[in-house]
């Protein structure tokens, strides 16, 4: 079966920090890959997807990126934290054709101080 | 493009007593259409889905929902409320992809003993 592993699962980082999320997909190949940010009382914002290796797509201009460096493995990243990015990170996977059914990590919650 | 809208951002009810969270739609194409729930600290798990089959979908945990095209609604319904059920739960429609996958900004349901 399909596992989805997501780490660290709190962080509480000063401003002007690196950021590194780490998500990873067992047992699926050639998965969709997703990073959405959960800000307290608000729905869900889909920051990254990732259809293959080296293929990042941005959906928000903001002071996050996001890499894929191996099939199953997607990484968040920022090199100096704000304060606007503390929230609930969710990493997410589908299989390369779908409608719509998302697989979600159990979440890493940052708190920038 | 497509929008969800969740009448209701908190919804008490007594345990035992009839759940109905409420779920509204607009899709420029006929839409798959998503509940899903998010217990605290945790990623989101995919309750039920109706992908254009059946338009009463039964899901997991006795929960169902009904699509009614005439009123663009999607709502998600369990005859009897358990301590178990509080949670949060999310709408969500997608023309035909993930990565256009739109959520609603939530409900969350309290249940009473």
């Amino acid at each position: 079966s399909q596992t989805i592993h997501q780490w660290p699962a709190t962080l509480v980082q000063p401003v002007g920090s690196p950021l590194s999320l780490e998500c990873t997909v067992e047992g699926t190949s050639n998965p969709n890959l997703y990073w959405y940010r959960q800000a307290a009382g608000r729905g869900l914002q889909l920051l990254f997807y990732s259809v293959g290796i080296g293929q990042i797509s941005s959906e928000v201009p903001q002071n996050l990126s996001a890499s894929r460096p191996q099939d199953r493995q997607f990484i968040l990243s920022s090199k100096k934290l704000l304060l606007s990015d503390s929230g609930f990170y969710l990493c997410a996977w589908s299989a390369a054709t779908n409608t719509g059914e998302l697989f979600f990590g159990e979440g890493s919650r940052l708190t920038v101080l | 493009a497509q929008s969800v809208t969740q009448l209701g951002s908190h919804v008490s009810v007594s345990e035992g007593a009839l759940v109905l969270l409420r779920c509204n739609y607009s899709s420029s194409v006929p839409p798959y259409l998503f509940w899903y729930v998010q217990y605290p600290n945790q990623g989101l798990q995919l309750l039920l889905k109706y992908t254009s089959a059946a338009t009463l979908v039964k899901g997991i945990n006795g929960f169902e929902a009904e699509f009614k095209k005439s009123e663009t609604s999607f709502h998600l319904t369990k005859p009897s409320a358990h301590m178990s059920d509080a949670a949060e739960y999310f709408c969500a429609v997608s023309p035909r992809s993930a990565r256009q996958l739109t959520f609603g900004s939530g409900t969350q349901l309290t249940v009473l003993p």
